[in-house]
């Protein structure tokens, strides 16, 4: 069964601060890893996605690091924000358009 | 608004009882999932459709049953032979081969089995 590893399970960060969240997966036929943000009772909602072909991507406080050789990639949110306390998820679809996700960081920024 | 519609958005359920979970996309999108959220747990693949008339078993199928027979819709049923219903249901959709390839959500169903 295909897999995304994700860690930490929860994390707590002080408002300015940078928040990381990493993932790893196996299967090398993954064409598109997206971030997914979701606030209790709610939908996930897309953060931020990346292709295998490039190492990094920024849009605004969120970046995305890629390392294909490693199979792994992360989340780095800068100058978190309490509103920016929710569970977020990686994931990694094949291309068979099916998605795989992770397990969940539940982020907290304090005030 | 162009979206996805999930209802209801709480439903409480006899042990024994069959419920049906709604969802409506009004997205023109072509492929439709349904995920099983449970706390740690991520979100889990019930079963997915890429086309009308057709749907595949995602990882955990047993106990559910979905139908396909309008592109905007895809009902899940929760039968009486899932063993433990308890959880929050997305629904999703994404263009498979156009566009980012985003997987739009709704907003969820909580089901608890009484």
């Amino acid at each position: 069964q295909q897999q995304v590893k994700q860690s930490p399970q929860s994390l707590i960060v002080q408002k300015g601060g940078i928040s990381i969240i990493n993932c790893a997966y196996e299967n090398t036929a993954f064409d598109y890893f997206p971030w997914y943000q979701q606030f209790p009772g709610k939908g996930p909602a897309l953060l931020i996605a990346i292709r295998p072909d490039v190492s990094e991507k920024k849009e605004g406080r969120f970046t995305i690091s890629f390392n294909k050789s490693a199979k792994q990639f992360s989340l780095h949110i800068m100058d978190s924000q309490p509103g920016d306390s929710a569970t977020y998820f990686c994931a990694a679809r094949d291309y068979g358009q099916n998605f795989v996700f992770g397990p969940g960081t539940r982020l907290s920024v304090l005030p | 608004d162009g979206g996805i519609t999930q209802s209801p958005k709480y439903l409480f359920r006899k042990e024994g009882q069959n419920v049906t979970l709604s969802c409506e996309q009004n997205l023109n999108h072509d492929a439709m999932y349904w995920y099983r959220q449970d706390p740690g747990q991520g979100l889990r693949l019930i079963y997915y459709s890429q086309i009308v008339n057709d749907f595949q078993k995602g990882d955990i199928a047993e106990g559910y049953s979905v139908s396909r027979e309008k592109k905007e819709s895809f009902p899940l049923t929760v039968t009486s032979a899932q063993k433990n219903p308890t959880a929050f249901y997305l629904c999703a959709s994404t263009f498979p081969s156009r566009g980012t390839g985003e997987l739009f959500f709704g907003e969820g169903s909580r089901l608890t089995v009484l």
